[in-house]
């Protein structure tokens, strides 16, 4: 998977709680990302990050924050879970504007 | 498996064939287009990709065509093997964004 670890990989939660996910590379590359994919629908970026401390949102960033200390981690955070976040989560990278490269993903349920 | 959708779409065929995924893109002003590959439990794996400015790019038992005039690509898998059965779903992004968009995905199925 290029480089690129997600932590954890499953992860149950009730509604209400904090959940931070994380996603760690070893390819020192640029830009950073984090998409949901639910059945019916095709990946979906939540946010993203173009450097260090460096983020913008995307398509579906509601609910969601992000944050990015070191070129390595990307964090990923539900300040206060919902059950419709409940979805599977996936890390990307790429050194280049184009070409993404997948983590394992996290699988992600909130009761 | 977690990754996929419920009533995706489906593409049966015998191993050895040759199996064709369609993908239909909507905005006109995308420029790149990527194929990803995603078996069960795993993330999307890179396959091949296409610019706007070719028509067809191959690669190693893959070929990807991309017909603008009718905002469609397909990718083509050359004599199918067991390993190939997965979701496979196309991207497009324009101007070097960085909001790509997924379409559902294609489920491919190698018969023995």
């Amino acid at each position: 998977d290029a480089g690129i670890t997600q932590s954890p990989r499953h992860k149950v939660t009730e509604t209400g709680t904090p959940v931070t996910l994380r996603c760690h590379q070893t390819e020192n590359h640029r830009y950073m990302y984090w998409y949901r994919q639910d059945p019916g629908h095709g990946l979906r970026l939540i946010h993203y990050s173009y450097g260090v401390k460096d983020t913008d949102k995307g398509e579906v960033s509601d609910g969601y924050s992000v944050s990015r200390s070191k070129t390595e981690d990307f964090l990923l955070t539900l300040e206060s879970a919902t059950s419709s976040q409940t979805s599977v989560y996936f890390c990307a990278i790429s050194g280049t504007e184009n070409e993404q490269f997948f983590g394992p993903g996290t699988r992600l349920t909130v009761l | 498996g977690e990754n996929v959708g419920l009533h995706l779409p489906t593409l049966s065929v015998q191993e050895g064939d040759n199996s064709i995924i369609n993908c239909a893109y909507s905005n006109s002003a995308s420029d790149y287009f990527i194929w990803y590959k995603q078996e069960s439990g795993k993330g999307p794996q890179f396959i091949i990709d296409i610019r706007s400015n070719m028509d067809k790019r191959q690669g190693q038992r893959v070929t990807v065509l991309l017909n603008k005039t009718v905002k469609h690509l397909s990718l083509q898998i050359a004599a199918t093997q067991p390993g190939d059965s997965a979701v496979y779903f196309c991207a497009e992004n324009e101007n070097y964004g960085q909001n790509f968009v997924f379409g559902p995905g294609t489920r491919l199925s190698v018969l023995p």
